[in-house]
């Protein structure tokens, strides 16, 4: 079963808009970390944002803020009001666990284009 | 404050040779994390390093493939005779502890093609 689950292989955002990226995860553990990564078409993997389980507040970082539905399994990532430069892939990834396994577990992205 | 640097960023070998991949993990990091990306889809768990040991390699394949992080010096990851389907992007992360809150962060990663 898939742990990571991101349903939108592409998505296409006029400039300027704000875009919602989908993750949904599974897991049994009531520790675990979500993390979203970019990755523009150089190739490199760059943190965006995280949210731990037991976060109370949804985690924000500049123009990227994490929507958290704990009940739903739920992670998605709202990037507002969109660049040029924001086109890239976008994985949702998990960390199940705290002081166990510390392998993060990735979707198959999700390719977001701005669109001028 | 350099990130994760990894060499080369890009490997061509043919098929039965050897492939080295070096990752120097970011200033304060003793965890060190390979990961593989095939083609349009996300990234797979090799193997989790510390200093001079190798705490969890459940995503490495039982043959050809070895990791080390040694106490000076980078970390290798090692394919030896290597085979059309190792063709993919292998990424290095590093973090500074393990445990809540831990960021890994990523190198540029190394194109490996096997002709």
């Amino acid at each position: 079963a898939q742990k990571i689950t991101q349903t939108q292989p592409g998505m296409f955002v006029q400039e300027k808009e704000a875009v919602t990226l989908d993750c949904t995860y599974d897991t049994s553990d009531q520790s675990y970390g979500l993390f979203w990564y970019k990755q523009p078409s150089s190739g490199e993997m760059i943190f965006l944002i995280y949210q731990g389980s037991y976060d109370e507040q949804n985690a924000t970082e500049g123009r990227y803020s994490l929507n958290f539905q704990k009940a739903r399994k739920s992670a998605n990532l709202v990037i507002s009001a969109s660049q040029l430069g924001d086109s890239a892939m976008y994985f949702c990834a998990m960390r199940e666990g705290i002081q166990g396994a510390q392998k993060l577990v990735f979707g198959q992205g999700t390719r977001l284009t701005i669109n001028p | 404050n350099a990130g994760v640097m990894q060499n080369p960023r890009h490997l061509v070998r043919r098929r039965g040779q050897e492939a080295r991949l070096r990752c120097s993990p970011m200033k304060g990091h003793s965890h060190v994390y390979w990961y593989r990306q095939l083609p349009e889809e996300g990234l797979k768990f090799m193997v989790y390093l510390q200093k001079e040991n190798i705490i969890d390699e459940s995503g490495m394949p039982k043959e050809r493939f070895s990791a080390e992080f040694p106490k000076e010096g980078p970390s290798i990851l090692r394919i030896q005779q290597v085979v059309r389907g190792d063709s993919a992007a292998y990424f290095c992360a590093s973090s500074p502890y393990r445990g809540s809150k831990n960021i890994q962060y990523f190198g540029a990663g190394t194109r490996l093609s096997v002709l």
